[in-house]
């Protein structure tokens, strides 16, 4: 069990311009979250995947926002033509099934200039 | 899920157990009280979960009240490693249900020296 793994830690970009993140979730985990946090806020929920099926979106995700798990794997989230409002951690978690408890990777923290 | 009430900020002395408090009154009878922590730059920990009796694991004890409109963690002797922000959160565990954590603004623990 090597934990949930994301990838960058860190981003830094211009307005406007697209980019992506990876998480690798805990092997033989079946689901796998999308969070986002702002400095002094909680996390707040994006979206999930039931292996490679994405079963929930938040309203929080623009169109701007896309999120892919091929062969219910690893994920992507991409954010296209990023604006300074989206500067924020970008938490991925993994849990076993529904309903078991979440863990945790330790974020890519976006920001925008 | 059942909205939750947390202290903004609790302080407590090394060594000392930290007695943190939540309320939940809104909570459901399927509904079950998680608390997770995270520290600061990491992801959220999760800690311990309950429905109704009082559990124990090897990080922390959970008091649920007889009526389940309240909660507290308890750290039993704090170090400053346990220095966090504390995540109360109701929510209910099932195949059918939900999936999504949903977190409030926490309880900043602060354990002194």
């Amino acid at each position: 069990d090597t934990g949930v793994s994301q990838d960058p830690r860190h981003k830094i970009t211009k307005r406007g311009q697209n980019v992506t993140f990876r998480c690798d979730p805990i092997s033989e985990h079946n689901r796998l979250y999308w969070y986002r946090q702002t400095l002094g806020q909680g996390p707040e929920f994006l979206t999930y995947f039931q292996n490679e099926a994405q079963l929930e979106k938040s309203r929080l995700l623009s169109d701007r926002f896309s999120a892919e798990r091929p062969k219910g794997s690893f994920s992507t989230l991409e954010i296209q033509r990023t604006e300074q409002g989206d500067s924020a951690m970008y938490l991925c978690a993994s849990s076993l099934n529904a309903g078991e408890k979440l863990f945790f990777g330790s974020g890519t923290q976006l920001s925008v200039l | 899920d059942a909205k939750t009430t947390q202290p903004t900020s609790m302080d407590c002395a090394e060594g000392r157990a930290a007695n943190l408090p939540c309320n939940h009154s809104t909570i459901s009878g399927n509904e079950y009280v998680y608390w997770y922590r995270q520290i600061h730059s990491q992801g959220p920990q999760y800690i311990i979960h309950g429905l109704k009796n009082n559990e124990t694991n090897e990080m922390a004890s959970l008091i649920i009240t007889e009526d389940r409109k309240s909660s507290t963690l308890i750290l039993p002797h704090a170090t400053l490693r346990d220095t966090a922000v504390y995540y109360c959160i109701v929510r209910v565990v099932g195949e059918t249900s939900g999936s999504r954590l949903t977190f409030g603004e926490g309880t900043q623990l602060t354990v002194n020296p």
